[in-house]
C-alpha cells in the first residue's frame, strides 16, 4: 500500500526566510503533484513532476523530484505572507492515473 | 467560470437520511474523480470515471455510497442512510486524461450529519 508522508506538518516562518517541505512516498510512482489549499477553499494545482530529477519553479516556490529516493521537496524562497496555506503532495497510485494518495499536508504560516 | 463546480456547497442532514451531491467538470475533461477530506487530513480517493465508465472504487466507498456519471458529463454522488462519520468535505476533480493529467478540483460540498 502506498503511503505518503510530509514533514513538517506545521511550519511557522518569518517573512524573508527560506525553508523546505519534504514529501516521502513508499512505493514507485511516475507522477507527483503539489497542491495548495487556503482555509475553507479547494485545492489549487501548483506543480506536476513526472520524472527523476524534475525541477519546476513558480515564483518563490520550487519543487523537485528524486524517484530513486522516493522524495520530493518544495522549497520556499524569501517567504511572504501570501504563501500562508496548507501544501499537499500527492502521488499517483498504481499507474492508474486515477487514484492519488495525498499526504496529510503542511500548514505553513508566514509571519511578518 | 469554466472551472469544476459542485452543488450544493453545504449540506446539513440528519442521521439516516439520504443525500446527493452533483459535480460538473470542466467541459472537455473526460475524467472525473471524487475525494473525501476530513479536517486536518489530505483528500482521500473515493472513485473515478473515464467518460461514463466507473473505473476505480476505493474500499472507503461502502455499499451506502454510489456514484454515477450517466452521460459522461456531470456526476452525482449519493450517500444513503448517512452516519455521523460521513461528515466531511466531498471534493470533485476533473482532468483531461493526458500524460501530465493534472486534476483540477472543485470548491467541494461540506456535509454535516447531525
Amino acid at each position: 500500500e502506498l503511503k505518503v508522508e510530509q514533514n513538517p506538518l506545521f511550519l511557522s516562518m518569518q517573512e524573508g526566510k527560506n525553508y523546505t517541505i519534504y514529501c516521502n512516498y513508499s512505493t514507485t510512482s511516475d507522477r507527483l503533484y503539489w497542491y495548495r489549499q487556503d482555509p475553507g477553499k479547494s485545492l489549487e494545482s501548483l506543480f506536476v513532476l513526472l520524472s527523476n530529477g524534475a525541477v519546476k519553479q513558480e515564483g518563490r516556490l520550487m519543487a523537485s523530484l528524486d524517484t530513486k529516493a522516493r522524495l520530493s521537496t518544495l522549497h520556499i524562497t524569501a517567504a511572504v505572507h501570501d504563501l500562508s496555506a496548507t501544501y499537499f503532495c500527492a502521488v499517483e497510485y498504481g499507474g492508474s492515473q486515477g487514484n492519488l494518495i495525498f499526504g496529510k499536508g503542511t500548514k505553513l504560516s508566514v509571519k511578518p | 467560470d469554466t472551472g469544476v463546480s459542485q452543488d450544493p456547497r453545504h449540506k446539513i442532514t440528519k442521521r439516516g437520511q439520504n443525500v446527493t451531491f452533483r459535480c460538473d467538470p470542466i467541459s472537455e475533461h473526460n475524467r472525473l474523480y471524487w475525494y473525501r477530506q476530513t479536517l486536518g487530513q489530505g483528500p482521500e480517493f473515493l472513485t473515478y470515471f473515464q467518460n461514463e465508465a466507473q473505473l476505480e472504487k476505493s474500499r472507503l466507498l461502502s455499499d451506502r455510497f454510489s456514484a454515477e456519471r450517466p452521460k459522461g458529463s456531470f456526476s452525482t454522488l449519493e450517500i444513503q442512510r448517512t452516519e455521523q462519520g460521513d461528515s466531511a468535505m466531498y471534493l470533485c476533480a476533473s482532468s483531461l486524461g493526458t500524460y501530465t493529467d493534472t486534476q483540477y478540483f472543485g470548491p467541494g460540498t461540506r456535509l454535516t450529519v447531525l
